[in-house]
């Protein structure tokens, strides 16, 4: 399975700042997907990034608030811009090798928001 | 839509003790199913999937589920579990697809703790 990596690991931003979150794969992928995980919660799917087209975003996402991009086939950006403290979350990127839907994960950026 | 239930939101078992994490999924067609573990601190791991075929699906780090569809439920369960399986689990469905990749919906976990 593919290795993915996210910078940075963990961060403790001010409220009304951006942070840009990366994701690093080590092969060439088509989809790849930006997850949240607030304290204690589940895994909510934010958006879709495929490269070479607009993220697709899942009802309560903007792309004003989490701005991404996909500039090639094994990186992304998600941005968690004008940040609050119900921003503090587990940010988790996600591939799809293209062997029908099996997602992997990278190991998450810890945030909080103060 | 797709949905999971985990209705175990913690469980705790003796190491050594057999273990049986429950999972619910609603999908109108053939579901895509997963179980992730989650340990602390960490990013999410998968131990196994179930697509098709044989009902039974044998994962890693011991770990086994059972599709059944006229229970709409894909069970984990360990039959010795160890003091490092300790985690959150999370069971996931897919099949929605957006172009070649499914999207995921994921239960709300269940975390397991292990006593020695």
């Amino acid at each position: 399975s593919a290795v993915i990596s996210q910078k940075p690991s963990r961060d403790i931003c001010q409220r009304g700042t951006s942070l840009t979150i990366q994701c690093q794969v080590d092969s060439q992928v088509t989809m790849m997907f930006w997850y949240r995980q607030q304290p204690g919660q589940s895994l909510t799917l934010i958006a879709t990034a495929n490269q070479g087209s607009e993220a697709t975003y899942e009802s309560g996402f903007v792309i004003d608030k989490f701005p991404i991009s996909r500039p090639n086939l094994t990186f992304s950006t998600l941005t968690v811009s004008n940040m609050s403290p119900e921003d503090s979350s587990i940010y988790l990127c996600s591939v799809d090798e293209g062997r029908g839907g099996t997602q992997y994960f990278g190991p998450g950026t810890r945030l909080l928001v103060l | 839509a797709q949905s999971v239930t985990q209705p175990d939101i913690h469980i705790t078992v003796s190491e050594g003790a057999s273990l049986e994490l429950r999972c619910n999924y609603s999908y109108g067609a053939t579901p895509y199913l997963f179980w992730y573990v989650q340990s602390p601190g960490q990013g999410l791991q998968l131990l196994l999937k179930y697509f098709s075929g044989d009902t039974l699906v044998q994962g890693i780090k011991g770990f086994e589920a059972e599709f059944k569809r006229s229970q709409s439920s894909f069970n984990l369960r360990k039959p010795s579990v160890h003091w490092s399986d300790a985690a959150e689990y999370f069971c996931a469905v897919g099949g929605q697809w957006t172009g070649t990749a499914s999207k995921l919906t994921f239960g709300t976990g269940t975390r397991l703790q292990v006593t020695l």
